[in-house]
Parts: structure tokens; C-alpha cells; sequence
């Protein structure tokens, strides 16, 4: 079965810098485009970021474009999230989410259990 | 840029009636590229339905979703306990890419 399992989160300073990390297993990982989405308490998830399946094509929200970038590794089964000069308004869950398709952004079949980030002052 | 409403924010409903929850687009939804996901306290989302009317894997057939265009309907037809949950919708293949709405809490009446 499909599985997710993010990891990398924490507390950081405003203006820090977190790299978060998913491992997927249960599913052939290279034909797969894959999201982060995050949501912060109590409001509605919010999409962060896609890779494509072969890395080739990347889209991020207008929000944190020039401070996040999203890779991943196939040899490795896993899709990162850099994130660098972090604000207050980045914390919440961090959820890793498989998208049905190659590349460009569909819906989420699957996500992972999340992590959370925590930026402080 | 897509904003998507959720209408009512809170349901109120007893186990066996009906639920119908809304989802209004402030443009048009392209080919329907719409979904909708259930989530549960401490629990990610769950898909229920993509392409605005079908059924995702596993999802029981109590769930339908409807709608083109600006105006999209999840319906559940008969609450089951473990159906109170929030419900977001998901709009994408729009600008932005991909956007939620604020979601609509069923809960028990």
C-alpha cells in the first residue's frame, strides 16, 4: 500500500531555514508527480508546491517562490522541501501528497500523516 | 484567481438524514478539475471525489459529487457516524494551479 512519511520538521527562527524530507514506498515512485501541502491550525490545507515526476518541471505558490525549493531524489524514493528565510505565516502542518498523474498539479490520492514546522520570533 | 466558497460553514445533521454541501468558484472550474476531500480530527485529508463526480478508490457510494462550472455539490446520502468530519473542496488545472476552499464542518446534531 501506499505510504508517506514526512520528517525534518521543528521550531526555527523567524528567518531561518528547515529542509524537510519525505520517503514513499508502496508504489513506483519515478511516475509520480509529488506536492507539499501545508495547513496551518484550524484553517484549510493550502498547496505549497509540485515537482514532476522527473524532476524537470517544478511550480510553487506566489508566496514562498524564491524561498522554497522542492527536489527529489527516485533513486532514493524520496521529495524534499527546502525552505529558507522562514516567517511567522509558514508554520503549520507540512503534509507530503502524491499526485495521480505525471505533472502538472491534479489532486492528492494520497498524503502522508504531516510535520510540523513552527516559526517563532 | 480562483477563490472557491464553501457554503454553510457548519452542518448540523443526525445520523441517516441527508447532506448537501456546497462549493461556488469565482470563475469557472476548467473540465471540472474539481475534488473534494474529507478530514478527520488529527488525520490528513482524504480523497472522495475528483473530476467533480467521481469516486475515488474505496470511497462508498452514500458520496456524489455534482456540478460544473461555478457551482459544485457533494452529497452524502445518508450520514453515516463516522461521516462527521470537515470537508474541503479543491479546485485545480486553474490560476492558481491549485486552491482549497475554507471547508464545511458536518457535525452531529
Amino acid at each position: 500500500q501506499v505510504h508517506l512519511v514526512e520528517s525534518g520538521g521543528g521550531v526555527v527562527q523567524t528567518g531561518g531555514s528547515l529542509r524537510l524530507s519525505c520517503g514513499a514506498s508502496g508504489f513506483i515512485f519515478s511516475s509520480y508527480a509529488m506536492h507539499w501541502v501545508r495547513q496551518a491550525p484550524g484553517k484549510g490545507p493550502e498547496w505549497v508546491a509540485v515537482i514532476s515526476h522527473d524532476a524537470k518541471v517544478k511550480f510553487y505558490t506566489d508566496s514562498v517562490k524564491g524561498r522554497f525549493t522542492i527536489s527529489r531524489e527516485n533513486s532514493e524514493n524520496t521529495v524534499s522541501l527546502q525552505m529558507n528565510s522562514l516567517r511567522a505565516e509558514d508554520s503549520g502542518l507540512y503534509y507530503c501528497a502524491r499526485d495521480p498523474t505525471q505533472g502538472m498539479p491534479d489532486y492528492f490520492d494520497y498524503w502522508g500523516q504531516g510535520i510540523l514546522v513552527t516559526v517563532s520570533s | 484567481e480562483i477563490v472557491l466558497t464553501q457554503s454553510p460553514g457548519t452542518l448540523s445533521l443526525s445520523p441517516g438524514e441527508r447532506a448537501s454541501l456546497s462549493c461556488r468558484a469565482s470563475q469557472s472550474v476548467r473540465s471540472s478539475y474539481l475534488a473534494w476531500y474529507q478530514q478527520k480530527p488529527g488525520q490528513a485529508p482524504r480523497l472522495l471525489i475528483y473530476g467533480a463526480s467521481t469516486r475515488a478508490t474505496g470511497i462508498p457510494e452514500r458520496f456524489s459529487g455534482s456540478g460544473s462550472g461555478r457551482d459544485f455539490t457533494l452529497t452524502i446520502s445518508r450520514l453515516e457516524p463516522e461521516d462527521f468530519a470537515v470537508y474541503y473542496c479543491q479546485q485545480y488545472g486553474g490560476s492558481p494551479l491549485v486552491t482549497f476552499g475554507p471547508g464545511t464542518k458536518v457535525d452531529i446534531k
